[in-house]
């Protein structure tokens, strides 16, 4: 039962376009949003969060939008350069553990 | 280096043989989680500790792992009679009260 869904496993952007990842949740009870990076042989490091309460967070050129009405929240990140390019997991939480989706394969084209 | 640390980062063992990884949290988190990931999957949950209680488990984690938090600083994870099912990077993640959680390097097993 896959309560948070990343249903594109991959985006190709050019160097300096948007990027924007999705992620989608069934379970209304999730109350705290984060987005992670992955690159390859290392754990996730945490990117930006939104609470519940909100409907935007920004940190620099990353943007996470949450429309609650609809479950979805993404992740904006312009301009993209190439050192963006890693595996983006979105996770959810209730307050007592994070639920992840499955992941989008970012490459950031020179 | 403040960050979540876990050792061994790779550990090979043959199937039936018992493994142990220990996870060291950032000092101040009181909140300490278990995770496995395996190819093309995102992290899976497995356990939640606050302070040394163990507070949530998965029907992942099946009679042969437990986990141990004592003292409410470092944790251990132990697999019992290991299987190949058993491989995967297995992530330690600590979380303060007013934080987002912070993730160690993982460990990956190899069960042959």
């Amino acid at each position: 039962d896959q309560q948070v869904k990343q249903n594109s496993p991959s985006l190709s952007v050019q160097e300096g376009r948007i990027s924007i990842l999705n992620c989608d949740y069934t379970n209304s009870m999730f109350d705290y949003f984060l987005w992670y990076k992955k690159y390859p042989a290392e754990g996730p490091t945490f990117l930006i969060s939104i609470s519940s309460i909100k409907d935007k967070n920004e940190d620099g050129r990353f943007t996470v939008f949450l429309n609650k009405s609809a479950k979805h929240l993404s992740l904006h990140i312009v301009p993209s350069q190439p050192g963006d390019s890693a595996v983006y997991f979105c996770a959810a939480s209730p307050g007592n553990q994070f639920y992840f989706g499955t992941g989008t394969s970012l490459t950031v084209i020179p | 280096d403040t960050g979540v640390s876990q050792d061994p980062r790779h550990k090979i063992t043959k199937r039936g043989q018992n493994v142990t990884f220990r996870c060291d949290p950032i000092s101040e988190h009181n909140r300490l989680y278990w995770y496995r990931q395996t190819l093309g999957q995102g992290p899976e949950f497995l356990t939640y500790f606050q302070n040394e209680a163990q507070l949530e488990k998965s029907r992942l984690l099946s009679d042969r792992f437990s986990a141990e938090r004592p003292k409410g600083s470092f944790s251990t994870l132990e697999i019992q009679r290991t299987e190949q099912g058993d491989s995967a990077m297995y992530l330690c993640a600590s979380q303060g009260d007013a934080t987002s959680g912070f993730f160690g390097p993982g460990t990956r097993l190899t069960v042959l």
